[in-house]
């Protein structure tokens, strides 16, 4: 199976400031990736699709991109609600997986 | 306004089977890819398996052919079966939709755009 490797685990920031969260794929997952948001006690939202996408309702302030394996969620500003787990998913190859998880933190 | 709404057993005793269904409002049924993903407590997400519009499935492999996936049609909605479920099933399942891309051999599912509300699933004896 592909095995998605999320760094860092843990993501300390303040209010304001730039954050980067980074995914990489053990094997080729093309540009079928996407990361999703998810608070405590809700289901995870959709972010980014096809590595660099914005789905819908999605502020500008997130954006994905993509080095062959390798994949960046960048948060430009962090807002008070941005503080939350982020997954990557990669789409390319069964099964599905998802990676371990990063926690943005104050 | 699309929504999945999910229901089923809450609390199970090993060996028994879980069952889970979810209904999708609004939006298109027979254009999108539907699957079940679950979250142990504290951990991330796990893929557990789709089915298409024409009823074809795709099971993770980790669950060692436990789970059955079916959908209705009519009624918009679609099951999941998990047999012979012990503590290491506890979890939070979510049922979620996702578009497909294709190619030319065929259809794959996609991203997961839409999501229930999420049931938790106890198992104890």
């Amino acid at each position: 199976e592909t095995v998605m490797t999320q760094s860092p685990v843990t993501l300390s920031a303040s209010p304001g400031e730039r954050a980067t969260l980074s995914c990489r794929a053990s094997q080729s997952v093309s540009s079928n990736l996407a990361w999703y948001q998810q608070k405590p006690g809700q289901a995870p939202r959709l972010l980014i699709y096809s590595a660099s996408s914005r789905a819908t309702g999605i502020p500008a302030r997130f954006s994905g991109s993509r080095s062959e394996t390798e994949f960046t969620l960048t948060i430009s500003s962090l807002q008070s609600e941005d503080f939350a787990v982020y997954y990557c998913q990669q789409y390319n190859n069964w099964p599905r997986t998802f990676g371990q998880g990063t926690k943005v933190e104050i | 306004q699309v929504q999945l709404q999910q229901w089923g057993a809450g609390l199970l005793k090993p060996s028994e089977t879980l069952s889970l269904s979810c209904t999708v409002h609004g939006g298109s049924f027979s254009e999108f890819f539907w699957s079940w993903i679950r979250q142990a407590p504290g951990q991330g997400l796990e893929w557990i398996g789709e089915i298409n519009p024409d009823g074809s499935t795709n099971y993770n492999p980790s669950l060692k052919s436990r789970a059955t996936m079916s959908l209705d049609t009519s009624k918009k909605s679609f099951s999941l079966n998990l047999h012979s479920v012990a503590a290491a099933d506890t979890a939070v399942y979510f049922c979620a939709r996702s578009p497909y891309w294709s190619d030319s051999r065929g259809y794959y599912s996609a991203y997961f755009d839409r999501w229930g509300q999420g049931s938790l699933v106890t198992v104890s004896s």
